[in-house]
């Protein structure tokens, strides 16, 4: 069980917008900023978001994240085929020794 | 380009040992901390370990302390995770990871991420 709750999936159709919610608490979340990876089979993860809402260069502004209290959401607009793919919120617990903790991660499907 | 290259996987019994390796370039090794995520079959990434840029200081996921332990050689570009007194748990995908910042979080306000991603190892655990 992750320490950070996420659904199991979403779908949207193509050109339809996607959001993930990550949902933490005062210990994770609430004190420390959050990073988004998206996740395709077989490939590497690949970070998407960090600081909560800042975008690695070549990330289209097509994703977007933001953050409220102990909860973040990762929003997708203008769903593409290859946005298909796991994605999985991160960030660190003060309750842990240097820890990093995950979601479970959310398949997002394109219908 | 940054490349982080893992290995030293494979199939394990039940209580014996693995030591998976990872060597990098594209970047200054020495500058940034470095960890290991792994994933199960079929579910998600959990934090295994943790190094600060020096090595001297370390961090380890719960399900892991005491049995595992991580080491880098920054002469050689190279971080490694020595595994002992293995279980089927431990059955996953390993990937090499390198931190954005050069310490591991410690208290709050950490704005360290993971931007940079090998391939993955795969452990398989079981007799």
């Amino acid at each position: 069980q992750s320490v950070l709750t996420q659904p199991p999936s979403v779908s949207a159709a193509p050109g339809q917008k996607v959001t993930i919610s990550c949902s933490g608490s005062t210990s994770n979340i609430g004190n420390n900023y959050v990073s988004w990876y998206q996740h395709l089979p077989g490939s590497a993860p690949k970070v998407i978001i960090f600081d909560n809402d800042k975008r690695p260069s070549g990330i289209p502004d097509r994703f977007s994240g933001s953050k409220s209290g102990t909860s973040a959401t990762l929003a997708i607009i203008g769903l593409q085929a290859g946005d298909e793919a796991d994605y999985y919120c991160a960030t660190w617990d003060g309750s842990l020794s240097a820890g990093g903790v995950f979601g479970g991660g959310t398949k997002v499907t394109v219908l | 380009e940054v490349q982080l290259v893992d290995s030293g996987g494979g199939s394990v019994q039940p209580g014996r040992s693995l030591r998976l390796s990872c060597v990098v370039s594209g970047f200054t090794f020495d500058d940034y901390a470095m960890h290991w995520v792994r994933q199960p079959p079929g579910r998600g990434l959990e934090w295994v370990s943790g190094v600060t840029w020096s090595g001297r200081g370390v961090g380890y996921a719960d399900s892991v302390k005491g049995r595992f332990t991580i080491s880098r050689d920054n002469t050689k570009n190279s971080l490694s995770l020595q595994m002992t007194n293995l279980s089927p748990e431990d059955t996953a995908v390993y990937f090499c990871v390198k931190d954005s910042y050069s310490g591991l979080c410690t208290g709050p306000g950490c704005r360290a991420h993971f931007d940079s991603w090998g391939l993955g190892t795969l452990v398989a655990v079981s007799s």
